[in-house]
């Protein structure tokens, strides 16, 4: 299957830094990312899409200033969590999808536990 | 606005079969994916549905109808270790960005 690496696996950062979560594609072209959000006990909520070369398309109620994202190559996009605060701590989650592959999509990457104190 | 439902919680005895059901109400299908997701990690991929009718991989299965908007996760030969949350999720159609929308998950678990 297609491989998402994701990194950093966790990572603890002070109230009102930021953090930047990497997302490639290993062995594909991946078109399209998508980054989702975990908290506790509940399923994946889409955060936003990313296309390669063009704006992220971000799904109602999250903040575009606030969770910028880059998908500058066709292997890689980024999260960056802006001024972040305790109630940004979450599993953060991405997935790829490349040109013509109805299956990538269903690959994920490793997630990110962000820590916010 | 998109409807995906599935039980919270199941349990079952190791060797046993247990059946997960989902049902979806979207705007849109372009197929339904079943994954496994373990406490800290991130979801894996066991099945994708598109077409009406049964998928068979190993110890687990995935059934589709799209009239009834409805389907199924299907686990034999329990094992502990597939102790999880089950999450079904729904493809919308390209002109909604392929997004996929997912359930809130089914924890499953299995006793000895």
């Amino acid at each position: 299957g297609a491989v998402v690496s994701q990194h950093p696996s966790w990572v603890i950062c002070k109230s009102g830094t930021s953090v930047k979560i990497e997302c490639r594609s290993l062995d594909f072209q991946a078109t399209t990312m998508f980054w989702y959000r975990q908290f506790p006990k509940q399923s994946l909520m889409l955060m936003a899409t990313s296309n390669e070369g063009s704006k992220a398309t971000y799904e109602q109620g999250v903040e575009k200033d606030k969770f910028l994202i880059n998908h500058a190559s066709l292997t890689l996009s980024t999260l960056t969590v802006t001024s972040a605060h305790p109630e940004d701590s979450s599993f953060y989650i991405c997935s790829a999808r490349g040109r013509d592959r109805v299956d990538t999509e269903a690959f994920f990457g490793q997630g990110t536990r962000l820590t916010v104190v | 606005g998109q409807n995906i439902d599935q039980p919270t919680e199941m349990t079952a005895t190791e060797g046993a079969i247990v059946q997960i059901n989902c049902t979806y109400q979207t705007s849109g299908f372009n197929g339904l994916f079943w994954y496994q997701q373990h406490a800290g990690e991130a979801p894996t991929f066991l099945s994708y549905n598109v077409l009406d009718g049964l998928e068979e991989k190993g110890r687990f299965s995935s059934f589709l109808s799209r009239s009834k908007g409805y389907s199924y996760l299907l686990l034999k030969e329990l094992q502990m270790k597939d102790s999880a949350s089950y999450l079904c999720a729904v493809r919308l159609f390209k002109a909604a960005g392929n997004k996929l929308t997912f359930g809130g998950g089914t924890r499953v678990l299995v006793k000895p």
